[in-house]
């Protein structure tokens, strides 16, 4: 069974402080690791897919790296505009769902 | 474009009543998913559509939870005889095809509440 495990559950940052948000996985053959962002009220918003070891990408402040066994969201000089919930999941061979971690809650204050 | 939606937004009903909630997927996507959020818990998944079919029903807790889709575009979610338990946040979501990494786009939710 696929599983993903989120760390920290909270993290709280002043603005321009950089950091990273954990993500650790077990999926029997991936098929993809994606990760969201969810605002209060809203739906999981899309950010990136990475599909293999090594693999990187970058959206203006947010990197997303992959290794075998976890991926790493960095946040390079955020704002307050990034306070946000951070979903990761995964997409095993076998399976058409998502199997999501419960999140990192992410609060940048100014 | 426009994106996945969903309606209502919020239900609130009383226990033991039925309710639909239908999700209108991104136009030209033929895989469409349902996915429940409750308090402290993570996405769940319920069921997965390719075109009008849904070759993955694992995730559906009961037999109070149906669902169909109707021309490769609506779906809608059935709970009937609705618990307490019920009570989240029900998403949809839809990809270009249900095979291969594409990514899931989310509609905004509907919270459904059981008093």
């Amino acid at each position: 069974e696929d599983q993903v495990t989120q760390s920290p559950e909270a993290l709280r940052l002043q603005e321009g402080e950089s950091s990273s948000l954990n993500c650790s996985y077990t999926v029997s053959g991936l098929r993809g690791l994606f990760w969201y962002r969810q605002d209060p009220g809203k739906g999981p918003e899309f950010l990136f897919t990475l599909y293999s070891a090594g693999e990187e990408k970058e959206k203006e402040r947010l990197k997303a790296t992959l290794t075998k066994k976890e991926s790493f969201l960095h946040i390079t000089a955020p704002k307050p505009e990034d306070s946000a919930t951070y979903l990761c999941a995964v997409r095993g061979g076998s399976n058409y769902k998502l199997t999501f971690g419960k999140g990192t809650l992410l609060t940048v204050n100014p | 474009g426009a994106g996945v939606s969903q309606s209502p937004s919020n239900k609130v009903t009383e226990k033991g009543k039925d309710v639909e909630l239908r999700c209108d997927p991104i136009s030209g996507h033929t895989a469409l998913y349902w996915y429940r959020q409750s308090l402290g818990q993570g996405l769940e998944f319920l069921i997965y559509f390719q075109g009008n079919s849904a070759p993955d029903k694992s995730g559906l807790p009961s037999d109070r939870f149906s669902a169909e889709r109707t021309g490769g575009s609506v779906s809608t979610l059935t709970i009937q005889r609705t618990q307490q338990e019920d009570s989240a946040v029900y998403l949809c979501a839809s990809s270009l095809s249900g095979t291969g990494g594409y990514e899931q786009y989310f509609g905004p939710g509907t919270r459904l509440t059981v008093t």
